[in-house]
């Protein structure tokens, strides 16, 4: 069973519009985290913000923030103002707490494109 | 150099060749990972390495060999490969294991293989 899903292959925005780019996660560990990673062409992951499952409040990162739904399993990426450079693709992540403890292990959805346009 | 290097940045080998990559990192963590990023296909853990020890090794065929001399390199040697294994290899690092603790990578090995 997949364990993060993308389902948004691609997204096109408006350069200094917002951008939501869904994630739906599956797991049965109380204990995980999630989080988002952007991959420009250049092909380097770049960390983006950190979500962790018993975290009250949704997590913010400057213009990035995670539009967390815990009863839904989905943990969404906002991207507020967008701007050219974060035309990118953008992958969402899960380490489970139990099943990954001792091996740190990164579960990654197949990723969203996103273009921006000017 | 700070965060974490790769070198080379791209490499092509034929079937019978033998060849290694290398990664650093500058950031003092205690883990190291390398991951395999092939077309159209989620990101794949391939090893994982804590304080020098390997802690998973994912199925991943004997013509990958994985060696973490100390807590700040990280090789994996390559030999007779397949034109599948042509991908992006990626390493990363991170404080310790822990689901709180994020992974920070490096810019990846573009490997083709003739």
């Amino acid at each position: 069973a997949q364990k993060i899903t993308q389902t948004q292959p691609g997204m096109f925005v408006q350069e200094k519009e917002a951008v939501t780019l869904d994630c739906t996660y599956d797991t049965s560990d109380p204990s995980y985290g999630l989080f988002w990673y952007k991959q420009p062409s250049s092909g380097e992951m770049i960390f983006l913000i950190y979500q962790g499952s018993y975290d009250q409040q949704n997590a913010t990162e400057g213009r990035y923030s995670l539009n967390f739904q815990k009863a839904r399993k989905s943990a969404n990426l906002v991207i507020s103002a967008s701007q050219l450079g974060d035309s990118a693709m953008y992958f969402c992540a899960m380490r489970e707490g139990r099943s990954s403890s001792n091996t740190g292990k990164l579960i990654f959805g197949q990723g969203t494109t996103l273009q921006v346009k000017p | 150099e700070t965060g974490v290097t790769q070198t080379p940045r791209h490499l092509v080998m034929g079937m019978t060749n033998k060849k290694s990559l290398k990664c650093e990192q500058h950031l003092g963590h205690n883990a190291m990972y390398w991951y395999k990023q092939s077309a159209k296909k989620p990101l794949e853990l391939m090893f994982v390495y804590s304080l020098e020890e390997r802690v998973e090794n994912n199925s991943v065929p004997s013509r990958f060999s994985p060696e973490c001399p100390n807590s700040s390199h990280l090789f994996l040697h390559l030999h007779t490969l397949q034109p599948e294994d042509s991908a992006l290899y990626l390493c990363a690092s991170s404080q310790d294991l822990g689901r709180g603790y994020e992974q920070f990578f490096g810019p990846g090995t573009r490997l083709t293989v003739l």
